[in-house]
């Protein structure tokens, strides 16, 4: 079975910190996704990583994907509150026929003003 | 991307009744899917709605439970029948663009079941 670790599951801060959120399994994803999630909406896509060591920006956020295409990491920088939400990480499987999205546990980042 | 739209956006119903939520996108589609969530925590999938054929669900639901509906390409319904207090969740459904397994979803339905 595959699983996505994801690390730390609360996370409170305040205004102007750096964090890190960490995505992990033992198996090898096609791709992987992170998105965020804002009470009483759905998920929002920020970002799909799929080459093995790849880094993208999107503005304060840096996401890379590990070299082995197990792993992911969410960095944001100088957080403020309106990146307040749940993150969701999750991996993408397109092996032959067996297409499957596996989807972390996500992580509850509270900005603090 | 995909615009989504979910009817009701909450309910509190009580225990025995069924409920349909309804799923609208606003272009066609192949794979609509049906997701469960508990506030501030990750998605189940529920099941993967394809038309013209039935769902396919996935471990721990079942068809008489939440009996799924796809009459075309923009449309789905989830119906979460004999409903108990433990039903009581966020429901979510999305759409994939094609064949990347990136999903776009729908705002959710917050269900209370009393």
């Amino acid at each position: 079975t595959q699983l996505l670790e994801q690390s730390p599951q609360f996370l409170s801060i305040q205004e102007g910190e750096n964090l890190t959120v960490y995505c992990n399994s033992s198996s090898v994803f096609s791709s992987l996704q992170w998105y965020r999630q804002e009470p009483g909406e759905g998920p929002v896509l920020l970002v799909t990583v799929v080459t093995g060591g790849e880094v993208k920006k999107l503005k304060r956020l840096t996401f890379q994907f590990g070299d082995a295409r197990k792993d992911s990491s969410l960095h944001i920088t100088a957080a403020q509150p309106g990146d307040t939400g749940l993150y969701l990480c999750a991996g993408f499987s397109n092996a032959g026929n067996n297409r499957k999205l596996i989807w972390g546990l996500g992580t509850s980042l509270a900005v603090n003003p | 991307s995909a615009v989504i739209s979910q009817k009701p956006s909450r309910d509190i119903c009580q225990r025995g009744t069924s409920l349909t939520i309804q799923c609208q996108v606003d272009s066609q589609v192949t794979m609509m899917f049906w997701y469960r969530q508990q506030p501030g925590q990750s998605l189940t999938l529920i099941a993967t709605a394809n038309q013209g054929s039935e769902a396919t669900y996935e471990s721990g639901f079942v068809i008489d439970k939440f009996p799924i509906s796809r009459p075309n390409l923009t449309f789905s319904t989830l119906t979460v029948s004999n409903m108990s207090p433990e039903d009581s969740s966020i429901y979510l459904c999305s759409v994939e663009a094609q064949g990347t397994g990136e999903q776009y979803f729908g705002p959710g339905t917050r269900l209370t079941v009393t």
